[in-house]
C-alpha cells in the first residue's frame, strides 16, 4: 500500500513570495490534515477535510494560508505572503474515518521543509 | 485545555541501556486517547501506540513497553536493551475521545534520543 506522498520535499523562498505544497493520501482515507511543525517543537494541526469539506481549520492563519482538497482526494495548502516564521515542516496526514465514536491511526507523509529567508 | 507535556529535551545513552521516555498530560476529558509516535531523520511521523483512558494496563511490545497511570497523567515509554536504529525524535500525543474531537491530536515538543554504539 503506497503512503502518503507530499513535494516538494525541501523548498526555500524569500519572505514575502508565495508557495504551494502539495499532498496524495493514501487511497480510499477521506480524512486529511495539514500540520506545520516547526524546529524543537510537535507538529500543530492547521486544518482537516473529511472528503471536500473542511471539519476544523481554527489554527489556520488565515489572512496568508489557504488549503484546499477540491476533489477530496489531494490537497494543496498555500502561504501567501510568506514570513519568516512560516518556515517549518509542514506533514500531511491521512486516514481512514471510522463512524464509530473514538480515535483512528493518522498516516503521515515524509514532510515539505520549507525555509524562508 | 489539551496539553503534553514532554520534560526531557533530549536522552543519550549506550547502545543496550534501557531508556524510559516521560510523558505527562492534561486534559477534562474523562475519556481520551493517548499516542506515541516515532519520528526518524526522514521526517515521517510512524504510529508507535494507541491507549484509551479506561485502559490502563501496560503494554508490550518486543523490547517497547508503556506504563500508563491515570492517577499521574502519566504515559511514560521504555526502550529495553535500546539500539542504534531506535535514534529518533518520539513524541507523546493526546486526543478526545468523542467522534467529533478524537481526530485532533494534541503532541508534545518531543524527546529526542541518541543511541551511541
Amino acid at each position: 500500500e503506497a503512503g502518503v506522498a507530499q513535494s516538494p520535499r525541501y523548498k526555500i523562498i524569500e519572505k514575502r513570495q508565495s508557495v504551494a505544497f502539495w499532498c496524495n493520501p493514501i487511497s480510499g482515507h477521506a480524512t486529511l490534515y495539514w500540520y506545520q511543525q516547526i524546529l524543537g517543537q510537535g507538529p500543530k494541526l492547521l486544518i482537516q477535510f473529511q472528503n471536500n469539506g473542511v471539519v476544523d481549520d481554527s489554527q489556520l492563519p488565515k489572512d496568508r494560508f489557504s488549503a484546499e482538497r477540491l476533489k477530496g482526494v489531494d490537497s494543496t495548502l498555500k502561504i501567501q505572503p510568506a514570513k519568516l516564521e512560516d518556515s517549518a515542516v509542514y506533514l500531511c496526514a491521512s486516514s481512514s474515518k471510522s463512524l464509530a465514536a473514538g480515535s483512528y491511526e493518522q498516516y503521515f507523509g515524509p514532510g515539505t521543509r520549507l525555509t524562508v529567508t | 485545555a489539551q496539553k503534553v507535556t514532554q520534560a526531557q529535551t533530549e536522552i543519550s545513552v549506550v547502545e543496550k541501556e534501557d531508556v524510559t521516555l516521560d510523558c505527562v498530560y492534561e486534559t477534562r476529558d474523562t475519556t481520551y486517547y493517548l499516542f506515541w509516535y516515532k519520528q526518524p531523520p526522514s521526517g515521517e511521523l510512524v504510529f508507535l501506540i494507541r491507549r484509551n483512558s479506561f485502559d490502563e494496563q501496560n503494554e508490550i511490545s518486543g523490547r517497547y513497553s508503556w506504563n500508563f497511570q491515570k492517577s499521574t497523567s502519566s504515559f511514560n515509554f521504555t526502550i529495553t536493551a535500546s539500539q542504534v536504529v531506535d535514534s529518533a525524535v518520539y513524541f507523546c500525543a493526546l486526543s478526545g475521545y468523542e467522534y467529533s474531537s478524537a481526530s485532533k491530536i494534541i503532541f508534545g515538543s518531543g524527546t529526542r534520543l541518541s543511541i551511541r554504539p
